[in-house]
Parts: structure tokens; sequence; C-alpha cells
């Protein structure tokens, strides 16, 4: 399993309401990644860290928020979920090195905004 | 900026047939490529990259810089290759950002 796991697996909110996903790894891995997984859109990427407290934006950042404050946790916030962010989340880590830069993935968490 | 095409949403093959998934890039630096694969209810899991230039489960990929390609090539599918494949880019030097394309649905009927 790589050693990274998603949670919670599943969830049903309200809209409006703040939701944080967690991802955690025991690898010490560089790099963490979150994207959202939609029919048509495959994986888009909402965020990334390249270490404690470094992130930047991906493609679809908005109405997200993310926080690395160690190694081992990046935490994704939607601040006031909205129906349009119900989807499937999937958390990456990579090691970065060059020459060994294979992505493992988590199990994925399952969102749904009512 | 970082881009990957996959032109095909879906793809339905014969067992035995040949089978190529499409990718595009666009990137103006040097490109790291990979393809992953996902089978049905479990994770994104790698199948191969162009650095290492190996053969997994007999699919094969060149990256063509001319082109700026990496199609996925299997010589004869098997009903196991059903699955969702995406094509990934990164930078060499092991930089941050990982992009994928929309994936392709490849069906391999009996």
């Amino acid at each position: 399993d790589a050693g990274i796991t998603q949670s919670p697996r599943h969830k049903v909110t309200e809209t409006g309401t703040p939701v944080t996903l967690r991802c955690h790894q025991t690898e010490n891995h560089r790099y963490m990644y979150w994207y959202r997984q939609d029919p048509g859109h495959g994986l888009r990427l909402i965020h990334y860290s390249y270490g404690v407290k470094d992130t930047d934006k991906g493609e679809v950042s908005d109405g997200y928020s993310v926080s690395r404050s160690k190694t081992e946790d990046f935490l994704l916030t939607l601040e006031s979920a909205t129906s349009s962010q119900t989807s499937v989340y999937f958390c990456a880590i990579r090691k970065g090195v060059r020459g060994n830069t294979e992505a493992f993935f988590g199990q994925g968490t399952r969102l749904t905004v009512v | 900026a970082q881009r990957v095409t996959q032109p095909e949403k879906l793809l339905s093959v014969f067992k035995g047939a040949p089978v190529e998934l499409k990718c595009n890039y666009s990137y103006s630096g040097s490109p790291e490529l990979f393809w992953y694969v996902q089978y049905s209810r479990q994770r994104l899991q790698l199948l191969l990259r162009h650095i290492s230039r190996e053969s997994i489960k007999g699919f094969t990929a060149d990256l063509n810089k001319g082109e700026t390609s990496f199609h996925l090539k299997k010589p004869f599918a098997q009903e196991e290759d059903s699955a969702m494949y995406y094509c990934a880019l990164t930078s060499q030097g092991g930089s941050e950002k990982l992009v994928f394309g929309k994936g392709t649905k490849l069906t391999v009927n009996p």
C-alpha cells in the first residue's frame, strides 16, 4: 500500500459546511498531491506540496485550501462545500529523487455534497 | 504550462488484437512521462515510465519528442487489460507538479 492512507473514505456533507480530508504517509516522501477524479475530466490537480509548509496551486484550486505542518500529513480543506465539489479525491506521494519519481496513490475519498 | 491530452475517452478492442492508447503532451522543458493504470476498484498504479524504457505486462511506450507523444502499445490485448489508463507528465529532475490526462477507458472484449 506504499504507506499512504486517506481519511475519511466516504463522506456526505451539506452545502456550505467546511470539510477537511486527510492524507497520511509513512514513507517520508517529499512531495504530496491532492487530485479530484470526475468522469470525463480524469485526474485534476488541486494543490500539491514540495515540503513542510511549502504548497502550490494546481489546475482547479478555487474553493480549496491545503496545509502541511509536518511531513507525513497533507490536509485538504473545502472552506464551504458546494455541490460541484462532489467528487472522488485522491492523494498521492512522490519521493522526488531524480530517476525515482513514481507516484503512489491513496485509496480515495468519495465526497458527496448535498 | 504542462498539459497532457488523451484524445480517446473510450477504446474497445477484441482479445488478441493490437491496442494503442494515444497521449500527447505540451511542455517547454524536459518532460518525464508515465502511464498509470486503474483497475476496477483499485488504486491508481504505475504501469511504466519512459525513463526506464521497460515493458510491463506486454505494454510499451516510446517518447517521441518531435511529435510530443508517448503512446502506449500492446501487440495482443488481454481481457485483464480492461481498465482506465492515464498518461502523466512531470519535469525531469524530480520537479514538483505531476499532471494527468483525462484518461482512456480500455475495454477488451472476449
